[in-house]
């Protein structure tokens, strides 16, 4: 039972090129949802957000976007650098429930 | 920037025996949060906590596991008799109140039971 689902367990990607992270979910009831970032031996850090009454927010390089009717996020990432190789993680929430993540894409961004 | 901490960074256990690990959450932050991660699999909610008692616990957060907040400060989760199974990265995280607050999350206890 997969509320929430990231199809590529990992993507490469050439440094300044952009970088398409997905995620899917099931249920309708999600209204908000986050993508966090983890380094090795680290803990997940918050990088960008949108709520359901949105389709688009942009910080910097990051740019995620939601498709309700598709029940489809997407995080964009340019120009990528090589600092972003990361596990990337997309989390969704309703109101009063608790997040639930997906299993995470390893980005890798080679020189 | 305000932070969440987590001690100890990595634990070794014998199987069967009682583990604590500790979390400070961010001082103004009202709900807290355990997730583990088994290596290679995706981070998974254990339980979260608000107003000193459990808010909501997943099926992994059986009679073994049980949290506390003891002060003002700390956040714990026990697990009474640890199995092999047990071994994981333990994330603790917490949030301010609001319906769209982000989760800030600590780096984490590396748990392996031997």
């Amino acid at each position: 039972d997969q509320q929430v689902k990231q199809n590529s367990p990992s993507l490469s990607v050439q440094e300044g090129r952009i970088s398409i992270l997905n995620c899917d979910y099931t249920n309708s009831m999600f209204d908000y949802f986050l993508w966090y970032k983890k380094y090795p031996a680290e803990g997940p850090t918050f990088l960008i957000s949108i709520s359901s009454i949105k389709d688009k927010n942009e910080d910097g390089r990051f740019t995620v976007f939601l498709n309700k009717s598709a029940k489809h996020l997407s995080l964009h990432i340019v120009p990528s650098q090589p600092g972003d190789s990361a596990v990337y993680f997309c989390a969704v929430k309703s109101y009063g429930q608790n997040f639930v993540f997906g299993p995470g894409t390893r980005l890798s961004v080679l020189p | 920037e305000p932070e969440v901490t987590q001690t100890p960074s990595h634990q070794v256990t014998q199987m069967g025996q009682e583990v604590i690990l500790r979390c400070v959450p961010i001082s103004n932050h009202l709900y807290f949060y355990w997730y583990r991660q088994i290596l290679g699999q995706k981070v998974e909610f254990l339980v979260s906590f608000y107003n000193n008692e459990i808010s909501e616990k997943s099926e992994i957060f059986d009679d073994q596991f049980s949290v506390e907040r003891p002060d003002g400060s700390n956040f714990t989760l026990k697990i009474r008799s640890t199995k092999l199974e047990d071994s994981a990265m333990y994330f603790c995280a917490s949030r301010l109140q609001g319906t769209n607050e982000k989760l800030f999350f600590g780096s984490g206890t590396q748990l392996s039971v031997l």
